[in-house]
């Protein structure tokens, strides 16, 4: 069964902490995604990424930078947390054909104080 | 206009009443188009793909229209678990990025 798997559920830090999101997909899917979800305002795509080393800018990516060392691995950076971060951050997995949709993982409610 | 757009609903209906939502979006060149749904505090899962011919699976039907630029997405005999949030999801960009719209609100009650 496909699987993404997010390091936490849920994180509490203070504002100006440098924090870090850790997913893994076991896919071997090509694209991977950062979103984050906000009330009224829907998914909106922070970073993206078609292979390993590669990232591109999504649509909000002020205030975070990304990692992909491996394939199955695809890391959201906070680099200075700030409340205005506070959200539910949502990593997602595709192939690069389109076919079968994005895949997600559970979800990090990041709480920044 | 935004890219991808939806009635937030909410949608109210009694059980075994059937609901229909729509979205529009404006990339006339997207070639594959998904319907999600959301449980509240749960991840988004893929509910079923949307093809040129249509798409049914069970109590849920999904329709293309490329002239008009919407999808749909049918809902017959409504139970109370389908409760939920419905997102739609049309790829932009040259490969496969998808573009959620924000969602439809379903409530089915008794």
């Amino acid at each position: 069964d496909v699987k993404v798997t997010q390091s936490s559920r849920y994180l509490v830090k203070r504002t100006g902490e440098k924090v870090f999101l850790e997913c893994v997909q076991d896919m071997d899917h090509e694209n991977m995604f950062w979103y984050r979800q906000d009330p009224g305002l829907g998914l909106r795509l922070i970073y993206f990424s078609y292979d390993v080393k590669m990232k591109e800018k999504g649509d909000i990516p002020e205030g975070y930078s990304v990692s992909r060392e491996k394939k199955e691995r695809f890391s959201l950076i906070l680099e200075s947390a700030s409340t205005n971060q506070t959200s539910m951050y949502l990593c997602a997995s595709s192939l690069t054909t389109g076919g079968g949709g994005a895949f997600f993982g559970q979800g990090t409610r990041l709480t920044v104080v | 206009r935004k890219e991808v757009e939806q009635d937030p609903g909410p949608f109210n209906v009694p059980e075994g009443a059937t609901v229909a939502f729509n979205c529009t979006y404006s990339n006339s060149a997207s070639q594959s188009f998904f319907w999600y749904r959301q449980d509240c505090r749960k991840e988004p899962k893929l509910l079923m793909s949307v093809y040129s011919s249509g798409n049914e699976d069970g109590r849920f039907t999904a329709q293309l229209n490329r002239a008009s630029q919407y999808i749909s997405l049918l809902i017959r005999d409504s139970k109370l678990s389908d409760s939920a949030t419905y997102l739609c999801v049309v790829p932009s960009g040259g490969s496969y990025i998808p573009t959620f719209g924000r969602g439809t609100s379903l409530i089915v009650h008794p």
